[in-house]
């Protein structure tokens, strides 16, 4: 079993830039949920993808998109980069299993650190 | 909406000495409840969760939170405390029943001093 894994590791963009990160879910997940982490803060949730479609989001501007592709994977685009931006971005997956307890517990990547000058 | 409040940005412990950090949460609905432990330049990890049945729960490495509907908190705690045990600690909620939107506290930094 594959744990989630994400791309790159390290990025540095320049403002107004666009960046797209990527992220594959643990084996046999079918739920991705985005985060920004900003230095010394808590993860703030971004939006969730179940079976491709978003499925809630959370206060970000709509330059902050993503995907999810058959096989769970997902990506996650921002749009004319804001030195705000810099943060760690973390995906997590989960199983959503008609509310099936388990399906609430969330497995994270190690995350993407995006750096913008 | 949920929110989630850690008082202690660091708590610096002695190896080997109990140690508790602070969570309080505040929710008009029902939630569950997590701690996530972060490792410098890691992701996340999920630690101990509450769900349902008994409110005290425990993980592999000694940590127990103990879930206080009344007082809407939910502790973790450690008798004794080793320096692997050196981290960011995070307290997380979910809106019971609801789509899986993480709300997180702010963590804690946990020191230990050898």
């Amino acid at each position: 079993e594959t744990g989630v894994t994400q791309s790159p590791t390290h990025l540095i963009k320049t403002r107004g830039q666009q960046v797209t990160l990527r992220c594959s879910s643990q084996s046999g997940h079918n739920t991705v949920s985005w985060y920004q982490q900003a230095l010394g803060q808590g993860p703030q949730f971004i939006f969730q993808y179940y079976r491709e479609e978003e499925n809630g989001r959370g206060n970000f501007p709509p330059r902050f998109s993503g995907l999810q592709f058959p096989n769970y994977s997902s990506e996650l685009n921002v749009n004319a980069l804001e030195l705000d931006d810099s943060a760690l971005y973390l995906c997590a997956s989960s199983l959503a299993a008609g509310g099936a307890l388990s399906s609430y517990e969330q497995y994270f990547g190690p995350g993407t650190r995006l750096t913008v000058t | 909406a949920q929110s989630v409040t850690q008082l202690d940005s660091q708590v610096p412990v002695f190896e080997e000495a109990p140690v508790e950090l602070r969570c309080n949460y505040s929710s008009s609905v029902s939630v569950y409840l997590f701690w996530y432990v972060q490792y410098p330049n890691q992701g996340l990890q999920l630690l101990l969760k509450y769900l349902s049945g008994s409110t005290l729960v425990e993980s592999i490495n000694g940590f127990e939170a103990e879930f206080n509907k009344s007082q809407t908190s939910f502790h973790l705690r450690k008798p004794s405390v080793h320096i692997s045990d050196t981290a960011e600690y995070f307290c997380a909620v979910i809106k019971a029943g609801g789509y899986q939107k993480v709300t997180f506290g702010t963590g804690t930094k946990l020191q230990v001093i050898p």
